[in-house]
């Protein structure tokens, strides 16, 4: 089955600055690769999402690019802001009615003032 | 209004007891999961169902079962408490196979068996 790493597991950057998550997947069938957003207490929201078609996906200050040769995805936030703060999950899924999704260990992100 | 409802919330239960978990949505969807989560933790799927009368194992091991009888209500059961099951359970659902593949996540069912 899917395998998926996550680093790093935690990561402290000043507001403003960058912050860079890195994902790697074991099966070369995944084609769906979704970023969710967990603040302290909060149910996992999905943020960006990207194909297998597509090497980078943009929202605003958020970014997912792909590498599928490598089997790596990477998420980037520019311009971090408190509200960044949260637990950050990479996941993979093969899609094509088969929605189950292989999540990676999550990044605590904390973003200081 | 259109969401995923988890019941109860928080759940404090003595060993041996027999607890259900609820899971009800309201959007439509035919996919549904069960994940366990310790609190910022990896999330572990436990089971899934595709649509009424289809139940899957999921990638980590369960003494729980599943039922899905109707298309919005999928309820997990764990037929005798063990202080290892005390964890957050959280319910998902996602929409018909096609162009969307996001999971929308219930609030979750924080359990604690004593």
């Amino acid at each position: 089955g899917e395998n998926v790493e996550q680093h790093p597991s935690t990561l402290s950057v000043q507001e403003g600055d960058s912050a860079v998550i890195k994902c790697t997947y074991s099966d070369s069938a995944s084609n769906y690769f979704p970023w969710y957003k967990q603040e302290l207490g909060k149910r996992p929201q999905l943020i960006i999402d990207i194909r297998s078609n597509v090497g980078e996906k943009k929202d605003q200050r958020i970014a997912v690019t792909l590498n599928k040769t490598a089997k790596h995805f990477s998420l980037h936030i520019t311009e971090t802001q408190p509200e960044d703060s949260a637990v950050y999950f990479c996941a993979a899924s093969t899609g094509f009615g088969n929605e189950k999704l292989t999540f990676g260990t999550g990044t605590r992100l904390t973003i200081i003032p | 209004e259109a969401d995923i409802y988890q019941t109860p919330r928080y759940l404090v239960i003595g060993t041996g007891k027999k607890i259900t978990l609820e899971c009800s949505q309201t959007m439509g969807h035919d996919k549904m999961y069960w994940y366990q989560q310790d609190p910022g933790m990896e999330l572990h799927l436990i089971h899934y169902s595709y649509g009424v009368n289809s139940t899957e194992k999921g990638d980590l091991s369960s003494e729980s079962t599943v039922s899905r009888i109707r298309t919005e209500h999928f309820p997990l059961t764990l037929e005798s408490a063990r202080p290892s099951h005390t964890s957050q359970y959280l319910c998902a659902s996602s929409p018909p196979t096609g162009a969307v593949y996001e999971q929308y996540f219930g609030p979750g069912t924080r359990l604690t068996v004593t």
